[in-house]
């Protein structure tokens, strides 16, 4: 079983709707969240950062972290075609020697126009 | 002014081949890692480098060799190239190890695709 599981998807909604993106992991020492988005042909860039549990509100985009289920998530409304992209969570525990993220797989979203 | 450069973006290359892929950082930051994407999109540890010292090394391959000869700089060289080995690597920095430090965002470079045929 993978520390971080997150369905790849394919995932695809109408433009406007409400997208809801998930992580479950299994370290509980994990205390530092992430959300990177991945377009086509780039490298990753961090799109939210969540400590503990708790939401974390920017802009259309929304991070929650519920530590007692080990269950994250992220949620964009109004998504916009431009939102198209892979979204990996990450995490990382504060432990010498394991600084590191780690990372699900990723959920390929397509927002339709 | 890219933060993460790596060399090549593309590399094709036959089974058996040595190869290196280059990478710099223009951040000023002390940490570097090296990470492997799969077909899956799954993105994984490979090494991280801190002040040029080798902090993890994530049961990869000897085969693999990364090289800091500075803080700006980490190298990745493949030895024997496998199959298996055709991914996407992608090389990142970080101001410092510790990501519960909301400074500490990782930056990653384009990466560069590998194809071992």
């Amino acid at each position: 079983q993978k520390e971080v599981e997150q369905d790849p998807g394919p995932l695809s909604v109408p433009e406007g709707a409400i997208v809801s993106l998930n992580c479950t992991y299994s370290n509980s020492a994990f205390q530092y969240f992430m959300w990177y988005r991945q377009y086509s042909r780039k490298g990753p860039e961090l799109l939210m950062y969540t400590y503990s549990s708790g939401n974390k509100e920017d802009g259309r985009f929304t991070a929650q972290v519920d530590k007692s289920s080990k269950y994250i998530s992220l949620f964009i409304r109004d998504s916009q075609p431009s939102d198209s992209a892979t979204y990996l969570c990450a995490m990382s525990a504060y432990l010498p020697g394991a600084q590191k993220l780690v990372f699900g797989q990723g959920t390929r979203l397509t927002i339709n126009p | 002014d890219t933060a993460v450069s790596q060399t090549p973006k593309y590399l094709v290359t036959q089974m058996g081949n040595d190869k290196s892929i280059k990478c710099e950082q223009n951040l000023g930051h002390d940490t570097m890692y090296w990470y492997k994407q799969d077909s899956k999109k799954f993105l994984k540890i490979m090494f991280s480098y801190n002040n040029k010292e080798l902090i993890i090394n994530e049961t990869v391959p000897n085969r693999f060799s990364p090289k800091s000869p500075d803080k700006a700089h980490l190298n990745l060289h493949i030895n024997s190239l496998e199959l298996g080995d055709s991914a996407v690597y992608f090389c990142a920095s970080s101001q410092d190890l510790f990501f519960g430090n909301t400074r500490t965002e990782a930056f990653f470079g384009q990466g560069t695709r590998l194809t071992v045929v």
